[in-house]
C-alpha cells in the first residue's frame, strides 16, 4: 500500500471548516483513500473513504485531486468534539481483510 | 453487543508476569484485528484472524506474544514474561463486510 504524508498538527476555530491535507503521491490505480479519527482515550473511528470521485457523508467530505496524488478531508463546521488525531490511509481495493497500516496522523485542535 | 468490547480496560502488572487481554467483537464479524498503540504513535498492527485462524501474525513483536480465537468470535491476546516496553494501549477491531470497528482498548502498564 502507498505511503501517506500528513502534517503533524493543525488548529481550527470552532464553527469554521477544517481542511486536513494528505499526500499520497505513489498511490496506484486500485488503491482507496481512507480516513479514520481517534478521539482521546478512544479507539479509531471510520470517517469516509474514496477512490477518485469526491465523497460526502454525514461526518465529512473527501476531495481527491484529479491525479489522485493528494486529498483533503473537510469537516464543514468543526466543533470542539472534532478535536482528535486524523489518519489518512491508502489501501488496495483488492486487499480483502488485510490490516490497515496507520501512520502518526494529524492532531487537529478545534479552538473555541 | 452493539460494539467491540475489550476487557480489562486497565491492567497494571509487574515485570515478568503473564497477562491476558480479551476482545469480544461485533456479532457476525469474521475478521478480528489486534493493534498496539504507544503514546504519540498511531496504532501498530499485531495480528489478524479470519474466522478461527490467524491469517497474518507478522506484527507480533516476539514469541512472548500469542493470540487465539478458538471459536471464531472472542479473541484473547496473551503476553508472557511481560517487560516494561510492553506498556501500551492494546486495541481490538472487527470487520464484517464494511469498515473496521475498534474497541476502546486495554491499557497495559508493566511496572
Amino acid at each position: 500500500d502507498a505511503k501517506t504524508t500528513q502534517p503533524p498538527s493543525m488548529d481550527c476555530a470552532e464553527g469554521r471548516a477544517a481542511n486536513l491535507p494528505c499526500n499520497h503521491s505513489t498511490i496506484s490505480g486500485n488503491e482507496y483513500v481512507y480516513w479514520y479519527r481517534q478521539i482521546h482515550s478512544q479507539g479509531p473511528q471510520y470517517i469516509i473513504h474514496g477512490l477518485k470521485n469526491n465523497e460526502t457523508n454525514e461526518m465529512a467530505s473527501l476531495i481527491i485531486t484529479e491525479d489522485r496524488k493528494s486529498s483533503t478531508l473537510i469537516l464543514p463546521h468543526a466543533t470542539l468534539r472534532d478535536t482528535a488525531v486524523y489518519y489518512c490511509i491508502v489501501r488496495g481495493g483488492n486487499s480483502g481483510n488485510t490490516p490497515l497500516v496507520f501512520g502518526k496522523g494529524t492532531r487537529l485542535s478545534v479552538i473555541a | 453487543g452493539a460494539g467491540v468490547s475489550q476487557t480489562p480496560s486497565n491492567k497494571v502488572t509487574e515485570k515478568g508476569k503473564y497477562v491476558e487481554l480479551r476482545c469480544d467483537p461485533i456479532s457476525g464479524h469474521t475478521a478480528l484485528y489486534w493493534y498496539r498503540q504507544s503514546l504519540g504513535q498511531g496504532p501498530e498492527f499485531l495480528i489478524y484472524f479470519q474466522g478461527t485462524g490467524a491469517a497474518d501474525d507478522s506484527g507480533l513483536p516476539n514469541d512472548r506474544f500469542f493470540a487465539v480465537r478458538p471459536e471464531g468470535s472472542v479473541s484473547t491476546l496473551k503476553i508472557q514474561r511481560t517487560e516494561r516496553g510492553d506498556s501500551a494501549v492494546y486495541l481490538c477491531a472487527s470487520r464484517g463486510a464494511g469498515e473496521l470497528f475498534f474497541g476502546e482498548g486495554s491499557r497495559l502498564t508493566v511496572l
